[in-house]
């Protein structure tokens, strides 16, 4: 089954300061790569999302890069703010199969 | 007002019972999911449905068990074999195929066991 990987664990950044999370993945047949949002004590929201058959998007200060050959996908926050801090969740999934998420990055952004 | 409820939204069990979790979604999806979160571990998959009648085990399914009569239920039931129960759950549900729709979570269930 898919096994996603997700780096770092924890990232402090100051305001203002751009932010990048990392993912790699196992299934060469997943082509949807989400990304999801949870801030403390609430549930997960999606935030961007990617499909194989795109190499990156963008949506305002957050963007997300996709290497299928490398089998890695990337999210980039640009210009943080405070809140931004949150739990940050990669996630993969192929075609009839439920998303698998990546262990989630705590992103710490001071002002 | 749409969206997906789980109940309890604590709960206690002394070890040894097994419990119930209720997910309930009034939005009309087909598939949905459930899902274990432990500090540091993310989101672990532990049984979905796309249909009614019908759900597949996920990563962490042992000791884990549900039903899925009807298209608005999905409950989980943990029972005593399941090893390290105490743990926040949360239930998910989307409107597209299985792996391109977003996810709608409900606001999970802490269990505790005793």
């Amino acid at each position: 089954g898919e096994n996603v990987e997700q780096h770092p664990s924890t990232l402090s950044v100051q305001e203002g300061d751009s932010a990048v999370i990392k993912c790699t993945y196992s299934d060469s047949a997943s082509n949807y790569f989400p990304w999801y949002k949870q801030e403390l004590g609430k549930r997960p929201q999606l935030i961007i999302d990617i499909r194989s058959n795109v190499g990156e998007k963008k949506d305002q200060r957050i963007a997300v890069t996709l290497n299928k050959t490398a089998k890695h996908f990337s999210l980039h926050i640009t210009e943080t703010q405070p809140e931004d801090s949150a739990v940050y969740f990669c996630a993969a999934s192929a075609a009839g199969t439920a998303l698998i998420f990546g262990k989630g990055t705590t992103l710490s952004v001071s002002s | 007002d749409g969206g997906i409820t789980q109940s309890p939204k604590y709960l206690f069990r002394k070890e040894g019972q097994n419990v119930t979790l209720s997910c309930e979604q009034n939005l009309n999806h087909d598939a949905m999911y459930w899902y274990r979160q432990d500090p540091g571990q993310g989101l672990r998959l532990i049984y979905y449905s796309q249909i009614v009648n019908d759900f597949q085990k996920g990563d962490i399914a042992e000791g884990y068990s549900v039903s899925r009569e009807k298209k608005e239920s999905f409950p989980l039931t943990v029972t005593s074999a399941q090893k390290n129960p105490t743990a926040f759950y949360l239930c998910a549900s989307t409107g597209q195929s299985a792996n391109t729709g977003e996810l709608f979570f409900g606001e999970g269930s802490r269990l505790t066991v005793l």
